[in-house]
């Protein structure tokens, strides 16, 4: 596998279910980041982790919970989502400076297509 | 307020003609400046970024971007269309904020190239 992969590729579920969208990266970076991309709308970041360690939660419903266990994985546990939950979420990685900074260009997978019913 | 400006929502080119997609952008500071592509079913891919020096930018599947920092403008263009570079095409801007620089997006442009 390279680059960014994203599973499962397509996902239904109820409003009651609870599910999880995991990502793994295999470019060595060190920072990783959920978005969600709905039609019509700019692309919405989520969640932002830099070494592990969350630095971004841009005012995400407590419905969507990332976990981050290493550099290389990144999950986003799903519960009680509503319908217009529904999108698709991609999963993007890239190399940040300790510094700070985000000069550098982020790498996406494929995203999960996400209907809630 | 920071904002990422794609005009266009469609642009169609016949194959073999030059494409222009247009962004504009207002970020206070230096700005970074990328494009990326997202073909059908498929996550955004990196085409090519401005962070300092010519403003002439070239990068992948020959597509070029000029920086005009008076027109505020980063005009993605490529001087002949594939039928293949159909497909949406999103400007993004990066700009400080704190320790970390975030990405402000464009809704995206949607190119047809047509036979």
């Amino acid at each position: 596998e390279t680059g960014v992969t994203q599973t499962p590729r397509h996902l239904v579920m109820g409003m009651t279910n609870k599910k999880s969208l995991k990502c793994e990266q295999h470019l060595g970076h060190n920072a990783m980041y959920w978005y969600k991309q709905s039609a019509k709308k700019p692309l919405e970041l989520m969640f932002v982790y830099n070494f592990k360690e969350q630095t971004e939660n841009n005012s995400v419903p407590s419905r969507f919970s990332p976990e981050c266990p290493n550099s290389s994985h990144l999950f986003l546990h799903l519960h009680t989502l509503q319908p217009e939950d529904s999108a698709l979420y991609l999963c993007a990685s890239s190399q940040v400076s300790i510094a700070g900074g985000l000069a550098y260009e982020q790498y996406f997978g494929p995203g999960t297509r996400l209907t809630v019913t | 307020a920071q904002s990422v400006a794609q005009p266009e929502d469609q642009v169609n080119v016949a194959e073999g003609n030059p494409l222009t997609v247009k962004c504009t952008y207002s970020v206070s500071g230096n700005p970074y400046l990328f494009w990326y592509v997202q073909y059908p079913n498929r996550g955004l891919q990196f085409l090519l970024k401005y962070i300092t020096g010519d403003n002439l930018v070239k990068g992948s599947y020959g597509f070029e971007a000029e920086f005009n920092k008076s027109q505020t403008s980063f005009h993605l263009k490529k001087p002949s269309a594939l039928v293949s570079d159909s497909a949406l095409y999103f400007c993004a801007v990066s700009r400080h904020a704190g320790n970390n620089r975030k990405l402000i997006w464009g809704l995206g442009t949607s190119l047809a190239v047509n036979p």
